[in-house]
């Protein structure tokens, strides 16, 4: 199964823009992964899907345009343009692999965005 | 609107037993997949287990064999019955949902504690 890698920690200032990455380990490069906004206290949020072609689908309920995705290779990146407080979270990956009995949900460690 | 509510957490000794709930409103959940993902104190997310709307059941090897995903169709509620709990069951656990197997969890509820501790 695939291992999704990601920095522990990004900052940005406000007003500013930030690209964070989620690596997927060797042979996975054909692996679509998911963005998810974790703000502090809160549950996980649905931002996007991304592939090697960028954008798989449609983005999460209000998230908003500043937030963009691309794939390249095992990486997976989500940029933040025009940072704002409310941006500061924790941002997961995840991607799902196999099927039936091997089927199985992967997630990176998280990055934590901190807003200066 | 889409919601869902997890109760059920708590502070349980090692060894013992925990039934979570996820109520579900603004959808079926027999007709989607489900998941618990759960986030131990400062670490990422880890997956738990799933059940298929049509009734399949896995589970994430750490889980395997202690604990139970299952859905009752007339309370629109998920559940997940975990036993021989450790202290590395300790986390926030979190029912969300995917409209399909190979897609996006779409909808996540606010999270239950489950601290395992003597």
């Amino acid at each position: 199964q695939p291992v999704l890698t990601q920095p522990p920690s990004a900052s940005a200032s406000l007003g500013a823009s930030v690209t964070l990455t989620c690596t997927l380990s060797s042979g996975y490069s054909n692996y679509k992964v998911d963005w998810y906004q974790q703000r502090p206290g809160k549950g996980p949020r649905f931002v996007m899907r991304v592939g090697t072609g960028g954008i798989v689908g449609s983005k999460g309920d209000g998230i908003p345009d500043r937030f963009s995705v691309l794939g390249s290779g095992l990486n997976r990146y989500l940029t933040i343009k025009n940072i704002q407080e409310e941006d500061e979270s924790d941002y997961h990956c995840g991607a799902d692999h196999g099927s039936g009995s091997n089927f199985v949900e992967v997630f990176g460690g998280g990055t934590k965005l901190t807003v200066l | 609107e889409v919601q869902l509510v997890e109760t059920g957490g708590g502070l349980i000794q090692p060894g013992g037993s925990l039934r979570l709930s996820c109520a579900a409103s603004g959808f079926t959940v027999s007709s989607n997949y489900m998941s618990w993902v759960r986030q131990a104190p400062g670490k990422g997310l880890e997956w738990v287990s799933v059940i298929y709307s049509g009734g399949s059941t896995y589970y994430a090897d750490s889980v395997k064999g202690r604990f139970t995903i299952s859905r009752d169709n007339s309370k629109n509620t998920l559940y997940l019955q975990m036993n021989s709990l450790r202290a590395e069951d300790t986390a926030v656990y979190y029912c969300a949902r995917k409209i399909a197997a190979a897609g996006n969890f779409d909808y996540w509820g606010q999270g239950t504690l489950v601290t395992v501790s003597s």
